[in-house]
């Protein structure tokens, strides 16, 4: 069974300053990688993906994420925040065997940033 | 891209009562997912529905109680049934087009049973 992990419930940092939001995930080999930010009283929407290829990519507002399968993880970071990137963001997984496989999230860090 | 219009945007219900909700796609989508959305979880997936045939439901989840139509490639209703005051939480509509690897989702809904 494949797996999300989000260690923090909320992350602080000040306006100007680098951000990181942590995921850590479990799937049978190798991962499809997302990122999913949700702004007060709005869906879902995508921010980047990891599928194969460069281990960082780079996605909507400034995000990017770096895979790293040694350590399963795939954190995503934004090198000067903003205060309107306060929302709740989602790491998500896929399995890539055969067929259509469904999307795994984790628990969701709420994101503040302090002006 | 994907353009999803969900609604109700949010309902407050009676215990014992049932909520029908919908999801109407700007495209033509093979599969559309519903997710449920409680405060402090994950989102967590409810069922799968295609066009033609029967949704295909998740562990602990059942047709009865959350029964799904997808008359067409564009449109689908979930329904919440007998709803008890646990089933508070957000309801989210999505679909994956073809070729995107991603998922579009509809802007929620919102519900509270009283």
């Amino acid at each position: 069974a494949q797996s999300v992990a989000q260690p923090e419930d909320q992350v602080n940092v000040a306006e100007g300053n680098p951000l990181t939001v942590k995921c850590t995930y479990s799937v049978s080999g190798n991962p499809y990688l997302f990122w999913y930010v949700q702004y007060p009283n709005r869906g879902l929407q995508f921010l980047l993906k990891y599928i194969t290829g460069d281990n960082l990519v780079k996605g909507s507002y400034g995000f990017e994420a770096e895979f790293n399968k040694s350590q399963t993880s795939f954190h995503l970071k934004k090198p000067s925040a903003l205060v309107s990137d306060s929302a709740l963001y989602f790491c998500a997984v896929r399995g890539p065997l055969g067929g259509y496989q469904k999307v795994t999230f984790g628990i969701g860090t709420k994101l503040q940033v302090i002006p | 891209s994907a353009v999803i219009s969900q609604k109700p945007s949010r309902d407050i219900c009676q215990r014992g009562t049932s909520l029908t909700i919908q999801c109407q796609v700007d495209s033509q989508v093979t599969m559309m997912f519903w997710y449920r959305q409680q405060p402090g979880q994950s989102l967590t997936l409810i069922a799968t529905a295609n066009q033609g045939s029967e949704a295909t439901y998740e562990s602990g989840f059942v047709i009865d109680k959350f029964p799904i139509s997808r008359p067409n490639l564009t449109f689908s209703t979930l329904t919440v049934s007998n709803m008890s005051p646990e089933d508070s939480s957000i309801y989210l509509c999505s679909v994956e087009p073809d070729g995107h690897e991603k998922l579009f989702f509809g802007s929620g809904t919102q519900l509270s049973v009283l």
